[in-house]
């Protein structure tokens, strides 16, 4: 069964640091894209990067290049997205994705609530 | 990028069809036929219910199909239930060899 499973909530201050995580298991980690895909309160989802952990290839929307860095260590099939300075703007739930292809999401994690407030 | 237009909702009554359009470029949706689709009910994750323009993953009902027409992918629900009421998300393929959301369909059934 594929499961993926993404850290826990965050509570942050505008500008502190932060990793999250989404561990796959029950599938080939290096052979599926796995995407980052942001959704803000009552907001419509966006798809912020991904990356093919067989070779590190990883691509990001232009929205999010240079905002965030999406990572991945095959030695424990987890995926990562971080921030090296967080805002308030970016509160919000975030999913991990998993994807054969790199043109859509088969699978997808629980999401992971990030809220930042001082 | 920005984001492919969908309507902000549409309804329909128990065993009608409705269909969800999502328009973008050809830079986007008339350029490849990578066009998905996605369910999400409140609080939960999206599910993927459509993927390259009409094809459905195992396990999804034949109720749900999809097409494309130039620049404008659609989904087509039939039989509507009371289930499919959720929020729905076209996304597409893009040039830049990314990819990106539909601004989102609020489905309502009546």
């Amino acid at each position: 069964e594929v499961q993926l499973v993404q850290s826990g909530a965050e509570v942050k201050k505008p500008g502190e640091s932060l990793k999250i995580s989404c561990k796959g298991s029950g599938y080939s980690f290096t052979s599926y894209w796995i995407g980052w895909v942001r959704q803000m309160p009552g907001k419509g989802l966006e798809w912020m990067g991904i990356i093919y952990p067989g070779d590190s290839d990883t691509r990001y929307s232009p929205s999010f290049q240079g905002q965030v860095t999406i990572s991945a260590d095959k030695s424990i099939s987890t995926a990562y997205l971080q921030w090296s300075s967080l805002k308030a703007s970016d509160t919000a739930m975030y999913y991990c994705a998993i994807g054969s292809s790199s043109d859509y999401f088969d699978y997808w994690g629980q999401g992971t609530l990030v809220t930042v407030s001082s | 990028q920005s984001a492919l237009t969908q309507p902000a909702s549409v309804s329909g009554s128990p065993g009608q069809s409705i269909t969800i359009s999502c328009t973008g470029t050809s830079s986007d949706v008339g350029g490849y036929n990578y066009v998905s689709w996605y369910q999400q009910h409140p609080g939960k994750a999206p599910k993927l219910m459509i993927y390259d323009v009409s094809n459905r993953p195992s396990g999804v009902s034949n109720r749900f199909s999809g097409s494309k027409s130039g620049n404008t992918a659609s989904l087509t629900i039939s039989g509507l239930q009371a289930e499919d009421e959720a929020d729905y998300y076209c996304s597409s393929y893009t040039s830049s060899s990314t990819l990106v959301f539909g601004t989102g369909t609020k489905v309502t059934v009546l």
